[in-house]
């Protein structure tokens, strides 16, 4: 159990261009999804902590006009990458849990790169 | 400080041994505590848990010291599989991820 799907698995696009990135929550609800961004050779970095039926909580230095986040069920969370810019170009992972025992699930990641 | 700090390695070690990972966190309010391996572009999978009773699992042994905010992982007999990246990752209100040691296992 605790299946998280996330799609797409890597996207390439044009810059000044938004890409949208889904995470799924497959056998459990998840009032909470967390997004989480890795350049190469580096951590996971927090983004932004998605809440169902509310805004989402961003982290120190994430614009959230620019990384869109919606969570408008209690199994999907999106988020938008608007204008994309080379820069943006990392691994986007989102995480969820079913409960603080069981730990917390990812993603498959999306590699994004923006040309 | 940072929040979850540990040695990025890379541990290079022949197949066999016996190898331990340190982790150490500034938050005394953290509550869950687990390690996550993650393999070269691929998104982290959860490895274990990580309890002040300490736990095993296997070849796996985590070890949880809250006095001294402290967390480790023992892996034995070390095998080429286990070569990946392993990351702490301490929660209170939000996950924090360390920065990840590399293991490197040969032959």
């Amino acid at each position: 159990g605790a299946v998280v799907s996330q799609h797409p698995s890597w996207v390439i696009c044009k810059s000044g261009t938004s890409v949208k990135i889904e995470c799924r929550s497959l056998d459990f609800q998840a009032t909470t999804m967390f997004w989480y961004r890795q350049f190469p050779k580096q951590s996971l970095m927090l983004m932004a902590t998605s809440n169902e039926g509310s805004k989402a909580t961003y982290e120190q230095g994430v614009e959230k006009d620019k990384f869109l986040i919606n969570h408008a069920s209690l199994t999907l969370s999106t988020l938008t990458v608007t204008s994309a810019h080379p820069e943006d170009s990392s691994f986007y992972i989102c995480s969820a849990t079913p409960g603080y025992d069981y730990g917390y699930t990812f993603g498959s990641g999306t590699r994004l790169t923006v040309v | 400080r940072k929040e979850v700090e540990q040695d990025p390695g890379p541990f290079n070690v022949p197949e066999g041994a016996t190898v331990a990972f340190n982790c150490t966190y500034s938050n005394s309010a953290s509550q869950s505590f687990f390690w996550y391996r993650q393999d070269c572009r691929k998104e982290p999978k959860l490895l274990m848990s990580v309890y002040s009773s300490g736990n095993e699992d296997g070849r796996f042994t985590a070890q949880l010291n809250r006095a001294s905010q402290y967390i480790s992982l023992l892996i034995r007999d070390s095998k080429l599989s286990d070569s990946a990246t392993y990351l702490c990752v301490v929660t209170g209100n939000k996950l924090v991820f360390g920065a990840g040691t590399i293991l490197r296992v040969k032959s």
